[in-house]
């Protein structure tokens, strides 16, 4: 089974409106941790929010908001006032805390396109 | 603080040559990952250096593969014998032990093999 799975392959947005990346995960860990990297078309993985598992209150990082739900075991990113400069592939990963080698397991990826 | 640098950060070889790339994490990371994304797909884990140590490695990582990281300071990967199966971006990142340990990545390495 995947153990990240983003559903939306590509995603349009008007400028200044919010948009909502899904992410669902599977693990049996009970201590993991959730994080949303964005990709420009230059390459780059650049992070943009982390959740941790037992952390009660969802997440925020200016314009990105994590929307964690965790007995569905999703962790939505949502991103508020829309730019042309978002833009990009974005990724949900995950850690899981029973994992020698600390990797990181991402999703597929969302093509997000933001319209003028 | 500099990010992750990355060289090269194009490679374009012919098949069976030998390739290496270099990555110099954040200065005060002690812990060095390499993934490899392929056109549409997420990253995929390669190798975990803690400090100088190699403590993990995935199983897509052939005997071709090998990596260093001397010093614990900057990391190297090589691929001998390259194949066009190899044709893919080498990412490597950094995090520094301790809650959250996030991961910070470089621009990559894009290697094309003919």
């Amino acid at each position: 089974a995947q153990k990240i799975t983003q559903t939306q392959p590509g995603m349009f947005v008007q400028e200044k409106e919010a948009v909502t990346l899904d992410c669902t995960y599977d693990t049996s860990d009970q201590s993991y941790g959730l994080f949303w990297y964005k990709q420009p078309s230059s390459g780059e993985m650049i992070f943009l929010i982390y959740q941790g598992s037992y952390d009660e209150q969802n997440a925020t990082e200016g314009r990105y908001s994590l929307n964690f739900q965790k007995a569905r075991k999703s962790a939505n990113l949502v991103i508020s006032a829309s730019q042309l400069g978002d833009s990009a592939m974005y990724f949900c990963a995950m850690r899981e805390a029973d994992n020698a080698g600390n990797m990181l397991t991402f999703g597929g990826g969302t093509r997000l396109m933001v319209k003028p | 603080d500099t990010g992750v640098s990355q060289n090269p950060r194009h490679k374009i070889t012919k098949r069976g040559q030998n390739v290496t790339f270099r990555c110099d994490p954040i200065s005060e990371h002690n812990r060095l990952y390499w993934y490899r994304q392929t056109l549409g797909q997420g990253p995929e884990f390669l190798t975990y250096f803690q400090n100088e140590a190699q403590l993990e490695k995935s199983r897509l990582l052939s005997d071709r593969f090998s990596a260093e990281r001397p010093k614990g300071s900057f990391s190297t990967l090589e691929i001998q014998r390259t194949e066009q199966g190899d044709s893919a971006m080498y990412l490597c990142a950094s995090s520094k032990e301790g809650y959250p340990d996030t991961q910070y990545f470089g621009p990559g390495t894009r290697l094309t093999v003919l």
